[in-house]
């Protein structure tokens, strides 16, 4: 399968604690996101980049949240000092570079921050 | 700004029924409009999307939508519901400008024997 591929899958970590997720994107594909589901929620927009240039960050993310795609092919997310309130499903998306291209969605990375 | 609203968090059909689950959208210039669908702890497959053209566009598993630009509504259709069509779907917008991929809230959609 040549799906875009999270991991982990599953992260528990403790108040305070830095963590990282990684996202491998379909290979053709130049464009990759990430968004932040809750319960319930629809998935909210993080960032995204185009190659490796980060091309938009969500105003309402912390400056405790950092992503790169260095050689823009895989990309990072990290999360320093984590809270309580970053538990969440973390998603990544690849697309082809194109306005009206769709979303390919992983299976997600899920936090727990006790 | 973009934004989507889904304005029932869900929707309850009986099978063999059509369905009808409502989107309403907000973008500055040309909308590109998607449907998601989302089953327990799986990741969001793409069902079709509306870019331009003809206003009704048909996607996977029988699923069609209906553009309205006057309303501008994108409500997702299905002319017989299944058991199996139980999930989350998504309604999703990007402006014609823009990258960014903005999601609803999502509605539920049951569908009983």
């Amino acid at each position: 399968d040549t799906g875009v591929s999270q991991d982990p899958r599953h992260k528990i970590t403790k108040r305070g604690q830095n963590v990282t997720f990684r996202c491998d994107p379909i290979s053709e594909h130049n464009r990759l996101y990430w968004y932040r589901q809750t319960l319930g929620q629809g998935p909210e927009f993080l960032t995204y980049f185009q190659n490796e240039a980060q091309l938009e960050k969500s105003r309402l993310l912390s400056d405790r949240f950092s992503a790169e795609r260095p050689k823009g092919s895989f990309s990072t997310l990290e999360i320093q000092r984590t809270e309580q309130g970053d538990s969440a499903m973390y998603l990544c998306a690849s697309s082809f570079g194109l306005p009206t291209g769709e979303l390919f969605f992983g299976e997600g990375s899920r936090l727990t921050v006790l | 700004a973009q934004s989507v609203a889904q304005p029932e968090d869900q929707v309850n059909v009986a099978e063999g029924n059509p369905l009808t689950v409502k989107c309403t959208y907000s973008v500055s210039g040309n909308p590109y409009l998607f449907w998601y669908v989302q089953y327990p702890n799986r990741g969001l497959q793409f069902l079709l999307k509306y870019i331009t053209g003809d206003n009704l566009v048909k996607g996977s598993y029988g699923f069609e939508a209906e553009f309205n630009k006057s309303q501008t509504s994108f409500h997702l259709k299905k002319p017989s519901a299944l058991v199996s069509d139980s999930a989350l779907y998504f309604c999703a917008v990007r402006d014609e400008g823009r990258g960014k991929l903005i999601f609803g809230q999502g509605t539920t959609l049951q569908v009983k024997p």
